[in-house]
Formats: C-alpha cells, structure tokens, sequence
C-alpha cells in the first residue's frame, strides 16, 4: 500500500494563528482525505481533496477555517486557520490506492492550542 | 449514511488471553478494514476484509457481508495489542464511515 509522509508530527500553537499540515504520498493518488479526531474521539472525515478542483467539505467543515491544498497527485496541505482550543486534536491524511488494499493514513499531527 | 457500531467500548485483557472484537454495520458496504490505533496516535492497517477470512501471526479476521458484521480476533494478546481498534467501512456510494472503536487495555 502507499507510504504518505506528514508533517508536523506535533506543534503547540498560540490561538488565533494558523498551522499547515502537509502530506506527500510515494505514489499519484487521484483522492486525499482529511480527517480530524478528537481527543478520545473516533476519527470524523473533514474533506476529500482532488487535484485540480477544490475540495469537497463535509457537513460541519468550511473551507474557510480549513482550506485544502491539491497541487499535484502526491502532495496536499490542510490549513487549519485561526485557531482555538477546541481545534486540538489528530490530524490526518489518507489515501486509498487500488480496490484491494483499503485506505492508508499518514502518521498524524498532533495539534495543540493554547 | 450508514451506522457502524463497534463492541466492546473497552476491553481489559491479562497478557496471554484471547478477544473477539465485533464491528456491525447497517448497510451493504464495499470495504471494510480494521485498524489498530497506537498511544502515539499512529492508525495501523490490521486488515482489508469487505468479506471472508484473513489471518495475519496470532490476529484474524472475518467478515460475513451478508449478515453485516466483522470479527477481529487477537489471540495470546501481547501488551504491545494495547491501543483503540477502529473498524472502517466504505458503503456503496464511497461513503466513509469509522465505528467509534474499542479501547483495549492489555495487563502484564
């Protein structure tokens, strides 16, 4: 299955500021999935990102607190903009490569807002 | 959307034992995986299972499509089993839907 690189692992950030998350995946995908989970909570899906159209966001997500990034088929960014505590949580990406192998995750970042 | 739940919330283990962990789903889904979430947040691909039997060292899986469910078996369960065990399903308009998982806890 594919290999999705994300970065940061972990930050620590000031409310009101914004962080990027990136991930770059070994292989061309044609979707990449953003999710969000919170702290003891399961994983909720936050947008799907196609190259070259803008994502598409789940009910409860806007494009203006997290915009999406898709320059290509290997890399993406989540922006996770003017942030408060109740942003803190996992980050992740996720891709699905072939109907045999289900979703991969990136390693996740770790957010928190103080 | 489609209704996944999973059981037991929680699971406290003494090292050695066997578990069965069960996920449900409402509807007829096109993928189905199990993951094993580590306490460094880490999701770990157990198993890509929308029917069948798999196994892999001492976990394995079945899922019987037509009665909507899966089992995810860990057996001699090791300390290192510890983390939250989250099922993943894919209905069949590629809806994506995680059950809320079980926390299972492995005790030397």
């Amino acid at each position: 299955s594919a290999v999705i690189s994300q970065k940061p692992s972990r930050d620590i950030c000031q409310r009101g500021t914004s962080l990027t998350i990136q991930c770059q995946v070994d292989s061309q995908v044609t979707m990449m999935f953003w999710y969000r989970q919170q702290p003891g909570q399961s994983l909720t899906l936050i947008a799907t990102a196609n190259q070259g159209s803008e994502a598409t966001y789940e009910s409860g997500f806007v494009i203006d607190k997290f915009p999406i990034s898709r320059p290509n088929l290997t890399f993406s960014t989540l922006t996770v903009s003017n942030m408060s505590p109740e942003d803190s949580s996992i980050y992740l990406c996720s891709v699905v490569r072939g109907e045999d192998y289900g979703y991969t995750f990136g390693s996740g970042t770790r957010l928190t807002v103080v | 959307g489609i209704q996944v739940e999973q059981s037991p919330p929680d699971l406290i283990l003494q090292e050695g034992a066997n578990s069965t962990l069960r996920c449900n789903f409402s509807d007829s889904v096109n993928n189905l995986q199990w993951f094993h979430q580590n306490p460094w947040g880490q999701l770990i691909n157990l198993f890509y299972i929308p029917s069948g039997t798999k196994q892999n060292g001492r976990l394995s899986a079945t899922t019987v499509a037509t009665e909507r469910y899966s089992l995810l078996y860990i057996s001699s369960s090791q300390t290192t089993d510890s983390g939250v065990y989250f099922c993943l399903t894919t209905d069949s308009w590629g809806k994506l839907q995680f059950g809320a998982g079980t926390q299972v806890v492995v005790t030397p």
